[in-house]
């Protein structure tokens, strides 16, 4: 059964923590994992990762993925309030159907 | 990045009458659209894909009758929930795919919040 899984389930941190969300996937016929920030609506997207062992990179966030262990990780230092969310990541499988983890709960305190 | 759409953002009903939900990709085509079911503290469950034109494809377990689906045209897919019932209570977000194809990035609506009384 295809299956995503996220760790750890929640985290408290204070600002200025840099802090690493970790995504592991069982997927048949993977094409590319995607990390998405969602607040109280819907996610927003932060990156899709295909090849393994390329960092992307978006100011603060830092995601990569290696498909030998089939897992990914998302980083964030400098951690700010306004990262307070919950990150979710998706495996993309066959034709174009996304299966979601059930996401890693980020507090960041002042 | 694309602007995808919902309305209405929330909605009240009362048991037994029918909500539809409209999602449209503003600045795109979206060839493929998806409807995803989100319950409180849960993630994102994919309840159906719908491709313009064609009839949508339901994931196991969701109820094709209960949950209509039409995509007329290429910015503009409508879900309707019909007889509602307190347990179709949840937190309902389309997401669009461009005409790029399987791998191109999905994008989410805002979704719309569904209470049935």
């Amino acid at each position: 059964e295809d299956k995503v899984v996220q760790s750890p389930l929640s985290l408290v941190v204070h600002e200025g923590d840099t802090v690493t969300l970790n995504c592991s996937y069982e997927v048949t016929n993977f094409r590319s994992l995607l990390w998405y920030k969602q607040e109280k609506k819907a996610p927003t997207f932060l990156f899709m990762l295909t090849s393994s062992g390329i960092e992307k990179k978006s100011g603060r966030l830092s995601s990569i993925l290696d498909k030998k262990e089939l897992f990914s990780i998302l980083n964030i230092t400098a951690t700010q309030t306004g990262d307070s969310a919950v990150y979710l990541c998706a495996g993309f499988y066959n034709t174009d159907k996304l299966i979601f983890g059930t996401g890693t709960r980020l507090q960041v305190f002042p | 990045g694309a602007v995808v759409s919902q309305h209405p953002s929330r909605v009240i009903c009362k048991s037994g009458t029918s909500v539809k939900i409209e999602c449209r990709s503003l600045d795109f085509q979206a060839t493929t659209m998806f409807w995803y079911r989100q319950f409180p503290k849960q993630s994102l469950m994919l309840m159906a894909t719908s491709n313009e034109g064609s009839k949508a494809t339901y994931e196991q377990g969701v109820e094709k009758d209960k949950f209509l689906i039409n995509h007329a045209s290429l910015t503009l897919s409508t879900l309707t929930v019909t007889s509602a019932h307190p347990e179709d209570s949840s937190f309902y977000i389309c997401s669009a795919r461009g005409a790029g194809g399987p791998g191109e990035t999905q994008y989410f609506g805002p979704g719309t919040r569904l209470l049935v009384l």
